[in-house]
């Protein structure tokens, strides 16, 4: 079971679907975004960046999309693989904050066989 | 491997000891970064280095808190006087300069903490 303090919002998906993760921000001053991937035991790891002159970027599998009027992040998972599984976070850079990103609270994604 | 290294992985210590925790950054990141990051939150930023100079600390980092990159290269993190609250995964990451802002940062796989 979970641990006592790990209230993650957990996405579902069945293996093969696509998995659409959320984010809301708040500052509206940030100008660059990334998500990153983390698995159990492990650091988080880089899977796309969009800065804010954009509204979608696609790599390997994976598209984020920008919403800056709504501020709203999302991360898009075509064919989810079970070594998708993982806790995913996103993150920005406030223009006013220099060089430091600051991390939203995760989404736990589980994929199904 | 030439990413980004932590060490150790697991330190175990008792309330009031002090410990530190080491960073290899990778070799060319003049920008080395710590973060603190507890179960079921996201990284949160305690302090930042380009080069060897420390530009930003967190309010996080307390007084028993000090970093340290003496040569530019790899860092260290210290807590003196360790307190339960202090039991966190603590993350290295480091990151080119180049571009505005923080561009991509490369994480290392973190060293938790449990004081007892």
């Amino acid at each position: 079971g979970e641990s006592v303090g790990l209230h993650l919002p957990t996405l579902s998906v069945q293996e093969g679907d696509n998995s659409i993760i959320n984010c809301a921000y708040s500052n509206s001053a940030s100008d660059y975004f990334i998500w990153y991937k983390q698995e159990s035991g492990k650091g988080p790891q880089f899977i796309i960046d969009i800065r804010s002159n954009m509204d979608k970027r696609q790599g390997q599998r994976v598209t984020v999309l920008l919403n800056k009027t709504v501020k709203h992040l999302s991360l898009q998972i075509a064919a989810t693989q079970p070594g998708d599984s993982a806790v995913y976070f996103c993150a920005e850079n406030p223009q006013a904050a220099g060089n430091k990103l600051t991390f939203g609270g995760g989404t736990r994604v589980l994929v199904k066989p | 491997d030439t990413g980004v290294s932590q060490d150790p992985r697991h330190k175990i210590t008792k309330r009031g000891q002090n410990v530190t925790f080491r960073c290899d950054p990778i070799s060319e990141h003049n920008r080395l970064y710590w973060y603190r990051q507890t179960l079921g939150q996201g990284p949160e930023f305690l302090t930042y280095f380009q080069n060897e100079a420390q530009l930003e600390k967190s309010r996080l980092l307390s007084d028993r808190f000090s970093a340290e990159r003496p040569k530019g290269s790899f860092s260290t993190l210290e807590i003196q006087r360790t307190e339960q609250g202090d039991s966190a995964m603590y993350l290295c990451a480091s990151s080119l300069s180049g571009r505005r802002g923080a561009g991509e940062l490369f994480f290392g796989e973190g060293s938790r903490l449990t004081v007892l």
